[in-house]
């Protein structure tokens, strides 16, 4: 079980707006650390998607954005399209256990 | 081209040893973290380990520490894993990728390399 915790699926049809929970605690998200978001494709290598709770590396459509509050973080899709079709993953920094976290990832389906 | 490749997986037996590698072309490795990640096909990702720019510090996941050692050579723009006493549950793609401190995400990442221990 993770300690970032996502809900391992939803779903959405094309044009309609999903958001994507990360649940952390005090010593992760809610501390203070950085909140990043990955996707990753089918049988690819994951890729940034958001950096630092909500900046979006080169080439990501504003279509996706990020927030926080609390010892909790999500990722906003809206105008879903097919090619959103993929697992998302949240990621931070936990002071307690000294380690970097993944959340457990949530797949995302365009109905 | 900004690009990190990964090498050196394989097919190990239980208790055996891997030496993976990671090659960074396209950007000064010693600006960066690098970190190592696995994922067990069809399942999460899981954070393995990281190295700072300089390789000053050093963290392992529960799951590996005392097992895996990340290291560095910053003229030869490479990363290494060192795997030894290999379990079943370390059969996973092995990926490697920069971050430029806490506050920035994993930006670049290599394609994967496959370890299967059996």
């Amino acid at each position: 079980q993770s300690v970032l915790t996502q809900p391992p699926s939803v779903s959405g049809a094309p044009g309609q707006r999903v958001t994507i929970s990360c649940a952390g605690s005090s010593s992760n998200i809610g501390a203070g650390y950085a909140v990043h978001w990955y996707q990753q494709l089918p049988g690819t290598a994951p890729k940034l998607l958001m950096s630092g709770n909500n900046n979006r590396p080169s080439g990501v459509p504003d279509r996706f954005s990020g927030s926080r509050s609390g010892t909790s973080a999500s990722l906003a899709i809206t105008g879903l399209q097919a090619e959103d079709e993929a697992d998302y993953y949240c990621q931070s920094y936990d002071s307690r256990l000294s380690v970097l976290l993944f959340g457990g990832g949530t797949k995302l389906t365009v109905l | 081209e900004v690009q990190l490749v990964e090498s050196g997986g394989g097919l190990v037996q239980p208790g055996g040893s891997l030496r993976l590698s990671c090659a960074a072309s396209g950007f000064t490795l010693n600006n960066y973290w690098i970190h190592w990640v696995r994922q067990v096909p069809g399942k999460g990702l899981v954070w393995v380990s990281r190295i700072k720019s300089d390789g000053s510090d050093t963290i392992y996941a529960d799951s590996v520490k005392g097992r895996f050692t990340i290291s560095r050579e910053n003229s030869k723009n490479t990363v290494f894993l060192q795997m030894n006493s290999l379990t079943g549950e370390d059969t996973a793609v092995y990926y490697c990728a920069r971050k430029a401190g806490h506050d920035y995400g994993m930006d670049v990442w290599g394609q994967g390399t496959t370890v299967i221990v059996s």
